[in-house]
C-alpha cells in the first residue's frame, strides 16, 4: 500500500535561517505530489505542485521554493525564513490524473 | 475566481445531536467536491467525494453529503455526533490545471462536541 512520509514533525527555527522540508512515498510511482501551507483561521493554501522530477509549479511568489530530485521526493525550502512563514505544512500525493489526494501527517513550522 | 466558502467558523453540537456543516463552492464547470477531517496537529482524512451521479454521498464515519447544483452546495451532514468527531472539517473543489487538478479549500469548520 502507499504511503507518504513528512518530517520534521515540528521545527523552531530563527528568523534568517535555512529551511528543508522533506516529504516521500512510498508504494508508488510517478506520483503527482503538493505542497500545502495552512495559517491559521486561513485554510489550505497551495504553494507547489509537481508532476513529474524537476517539473515545479508554483502557486504564491514568495519566500519558498520546492524541488523534486527524485520520483517520489519532494523537497520545500528557504533560504531565509521570515516570520510569516510560520504555519503548519502538509505534503501530499495523487495519482498521475490527479483526483484524491492522500496527505501526509504535517510539519508545525515556527519562526520565531 | 474559484472559491469554495464555509460560512460556519465554529459548531458547537451536543453529543448525539445531528449535525450540517455548510459548503458553497464558486465553480463554472461540474465540480469535484470533497470533505477532509483534520485532528489537531494532525494531516486531512478524506471523508468522502462526489464525482458525478448520485448526487447523495456516503463517507466514512457515518458521515453523507449532498451535491446540489442549483444551491452550488455540498453540505455534510451526520445524523448523531460522536464525540471523537470533534476536528476541524475542510471542504474543497479540485480545479484541473497542467497535468494535475488544485484543491482550492475552504477555510474549516472547526466542530465542538458537548457530553
Amino acid at each position: 500500500s502507499q504511503t507518504i512520509h513528512q518530517w520534521p514533525a515540528t521545527l523552531v527555527q530563527p528568523v534568517g535561517s535555512p529551511l528543508s522540508l522533506e516529504c516521500t512515498v512510498e508504494g508508488t510511482s510517478n506520483p503527482n505530489l503538493y505542497w500545502y501551507r495552512q495559517a491559521a483561521g486561513r485554510g489550505l493554501q497551495l504553494l507547489f505542485y509537481s508532476v513529474g522530477i524537476g517539473q515545479i509549479s508554483s502557486e504564491v511568489p514568495q519566500n519558498l521554493s520546492a524541488s523534486r530530485p527524485q520520483d517520489r521526493q519532494f523537497i520545500l525550502s528557504s533560504k531565509k525564513l521570515l516570520l510569516s512563514d510560520s504555519g503548519f505544512y502538509l505534503c501530499a500525493w495523487s495519482v498521475r490524473a490527479g483526483l484524491g489526494y492522500t496527505f501526509g501527517s504535517g510539519t508545525r513550522l515556527t519562526v520565531v | 475566481a474559484q472559491s469554495v466558502t464555509q460560512p460556519d467558523i465554529h459548531i458547537t453540537v451536543s453529543e448525539g445531536a445531528s449535525l450540517e456543516l455548510r459548503c458553497n463552492y464558486s465553480y463554472g464547470a461540474t465540480p469535484y467536491l470533497f470533505w477532509y477531517v483534520q485532528s489537531p496537529g494532525q494531516g486531512l482524512q478524506l471523508l468522502l467525494k462526489y464525482f458525478s451521479g448520485d448526487t447523495l454521498v456516503q463517507g466514512i464515519k457515518g458521515f453523507e453529503a449532498e451535491f446540489k447544483r442549483s444551491q452550488s452546495s455540498f453540505n455534510l451532514r451526520k445524523p448523531s455526533v460522536h464525540w471523537s468527531d470533534a476536528a476541524e472539517y475542510f471542504c474543497a473543489v479540485a480545479l484541473p490545471t497542467s497535468g494535475t487538478y488544485k484543491y482550492i479549500f475552504g477555510t474549516g469548520t472547526r466542530l465542538k462536541v458537548l457530553a
